[in-house]
């Protein structure tokens, strides 16, 4: 089965730009889907196929794929950004399998 | 507007067995797979496996296979998770999660605690 690695944790000064990656095989078939998940709640989609934010997210999110990598960038990162953000994708190893990596934990300076 | 309500918190013994639940309402929960994700206390999120609850065709991870079973009423809108026999290492947050389109999980359960002591 892929693998999906991210780095597991990332510091912003607020109000500055920060990039989030996540590397694996199954990213150069498929896009990455990003969630963020604050402490104690569950986790919420924001961004999804090329680079699109469900309805609600804030345009400071955006993403984007590049060879066997994903990125999830939060321009001018706020208070409110700080949480767990973890990358998901279709599994090479079956049309119906998913992966997740193994989170990035952010931390707003 | 999408919920998905899940069922509350459990706490069991090892061995004794378990089915929790997963409601879907606001949408049309025949024609969306959803997924079950474990996440274990203080570690990332784990695909489980995704049903679809049309024909309840079930694609299970290699890691959970043959360890949970996952099933729908589609009359209740409402997917299940169960364990035959539980184990200490089965503590966690389970959530399900509907599937969008193009295989991203869009909507999400609030979660249900589980705990197991041995």
């Amino acid at each position: 089965s892929s693998e999906l690695t991210q780095d597991p944790a990332v510091s912003v000064a607020l109000g500055q730009t920060v990039r989030i990656t996540c590397q694996g095989d199954s990213l150069r078939s498929y896009y990455a889907s990003w969630y963020q998940q604050k402490a104690g709640q569950a986790p919420v989609l924001v961004i999804y196929g090329n680079n699109k934010r469900p309805s609600g997210i804030p345009d400071r999110f955006s993403g984007s794929n590049s060879g066997n990598t994903g990125s999830l960038t939060i321009t001018g990162a706020q208070a409110e950004d700080e949480a767990d953000y973890y990358c998901n994708s279709r599994d090479t190893s079956g049309i119906n399998a998913w992966v997740f990596g193994g989170g990035t934990r952010l931390t707003v300076l | 507007e999408v919920q998905l309500v899940q069922s509350g918190t459990e706490v069991k013994k090892s061995g004794e067995s378990l089915k929790i639940s997963c409601k879907g309402s606001g949408y049309n929960f025949a024609t969306y797979s959803l997924g079950w994700v474990r996440q274990m206390p203080g570690k990332g999120l784990e695909w489980m496996g995704t049903i679809y609850p049309d024909d309840s065709d079930t694609t299970y991870s290699p890691s959970f296979q043959g360890q949970v079973t996952m099933s729908v009423d589609k009359s209740m809108t409402t997917a299940y998770l169960q364990w035959s026999s539980l184990k200490a290492s089965d503590t966690a947050i389970y959530y399900c999660a509907r599937k969008g389109p193009s295989g991203y999980f869009d909507f999400w359960g609030q979660g249900t605690l589980v705990t197991v002591s041995s």
